[in-house]
């Protein structure tokens, strides 16, 4: 089992709907969970973080996080062609003595279809 | 405030040749975290320094190394390269303090191995 799973897409949505994106982790003493946006041909782009079982919005972005589940989403609303990009999950696990381990999914491409 | 900043944007190198990578991280930041990502594999983890030590390393061949010095500036090296080498790296700082372990990618280094 892949540490850090997404569904690889790509997931195409109209203009102003809502996308919903997924990730399943397979390690349960995960600390905290990223999301982070990858333009193609750019680096990846901190988006949104959760430490804690619940939603945490911003702006048009809500993270939320089901730590019983082992699962974490993003939710873009009113999603606009700016927002066609893969969205990468990443899991910290946080133990260790190391903070700076990301383990990431291989990312979901999303479309925005004006 | 500046980002994290990664030198040099392109490379193209001979197999067999060594290559050294620079990442200079937030001012502030104490955590450099190098990655490589390809196509096939996505995002992995390569190794993380924290204060000039290195704190975790993933599960690359010992021909990737690297170093911090005392300014949290980092260096990667890869020695007798190899074509499958051929990818971005990217470098990504963090404060890596407690829970707050949110990390900020440089633009990376697109290494090409001919």
């Amino acid at each position: 089992q892949k540490e850090v799973e997404q569904n690889s897409g790509p997931l195409s949505v109209p203009e102003g709907a809502i996308a919903s994106l997924n990730c399943t982790y397979s390690d349960r003493g995960s600390q905290s969970f990223f999301w982070y946006r990858q333009y193609s041909g750019k680096s990846p782009e901190l988006i949104m973080f959760i430490y804690s079982n619940g939603d945490k919005e911003d702006g048009r972005f809500t993270a939320q996080l089901n730590k019983a589940s082992q699962y974490v989403s993003l939710l873009i609303r009113d999603s606009q062609p700016s927002d066609s990009a893969t969205y990468l999950c990443a899991v910290n696990r946080g133990y260790g003595g190391s903070q700076g381990n990301l383990i990431f999914g291989k990312g979901t491409k999303l479309s925005v279809k004006p | 405030k500046a980002g994290v900043t990664q030198t040099p944007r392109y490379l193209i190198k001979t197999r067999g040749q060594q290559v050294t990578l620079s990442c200079s991280p937030i001012s502030g930041h104490r955590s450099v975290s190098w990655y490589q990502q390809t196509p096939g594999q996505g995002l992995q983890f390569l190794f993380e320094y924290f204060s000039e030590t290195q704190r975790n390393k993933g599960n690359f061949p010992g021909r990737f190394s690297g170093r911090q010095f005392s300014n949290s500036r980092s260096e990667m090296n890869v020695s007798t390269l190899e074509l499958g080498d051929s990818a971005l790296y990217l470098c990504a700082s963090s404060l890596a303090q407690g829970l707050h372990t949110e990390a900020f990618f440089g633009q990376g280094t697109r290494l090409t191995v001919v």
